[in-house]
């Protein structure tokens, strides 16, 4: 986890607020990524940005935006909260892109449950 | 369809034995694939990656193998400890270059 803190660790909101979760990278990684981790499922990815407004689509972009106005931090916001995104939140930095075989780090995960 | 499968059953073993987990895919030719290691409550952890003209890799006590002909990674931890236990997730690259991953195999090692 050294180099890279999200905010909040934990989160209790309800159906339809927004939510914008922060993640914060000391490393100056250029590549920088949400995942959501539900039981039963693997590491989902959301968003990823590879560079300072640059960002694209995950796999399970519906329902969540994303911001990157300085290298250090990606925010991700759920515009209005659902239940069926309570899950685990990870937020993950690489050196290099994914062609470069890099390995991701990986920020302790911030705990969202929507009622 | 393209999937990325690992037991869902925890793994149960010995202390001192070879603990040996698998990973399966199918629709996929990934270029390299990946292990991490995950404790509760936090994020994963990097430890070994594999790439396709490789059969096998090691660090330590670990040993990683990848058979894209069967399409099957296997993961090994010789001499194993109850600090190995742990939750292991697999993930191998897909044609975006983005990782696809696993759900991952619960490794218990009893004393």
């Amino acid at each position: 986890d050294a180099g890279i803190t999200q905010s909040p660790r934990h989160k209790v909101t309800e159906t339809g607020t927004p939510v914008t979760l922060r993640c914060h990278q000391t490393e100056n990684h250029r590549y920088m990524y949400w995942y959501r981790q539900d039981p039963g499922h693997g590491l989902r990815l959301i968003h990823y940005s590879y560079g300072v407004k640059d960002t694209d689509k995950g796999e399970v972009s519906d329902g969540y935006s994303v911001s990157r106005s300085k290298t250090e931090d990606f925010l991700l916001t759920l515009e209005s909260a659902t239940s069926s995104q309570t899950s685990v939140y990870f937020c993950a930095i690489s050196y290099l892109a994914g062609d470069a075989a890099d390995e991701q780090f990986f920020g302790p995960g911030t705990r969202l449950t929507v009622l | 369809s393209q999937k990325i499968e690992q037991n869902s059953e925890a793994l149960n073993i010995q202390e001192g034995k070879t603990a040996t987990l698998t990973c399966n895919y199918t629709n996929y030719s990934p270029a390299y694939l990946q292990w991490y290691r995950q404790d509760p409550g936090r994020g994963p952890v990097f430890l070994l990656l594999i790439r396709e003209n490789e059969k096998e890799k090691r660090k330590e006590r670990l040993k990683v193998t990848f058979d894209t002909t069967l399409k099957q990674s296997l993961f090994h931890i010789t001499a194993s400890q109850p600090a190995d236990s742990a939750t292991y997730l697999c993930a191998l690259v897909d044609s975006n270059y983005q990782l696809i991953w696993g759900a991952g195999t619960k490794l218990i090692i009893k004393p």
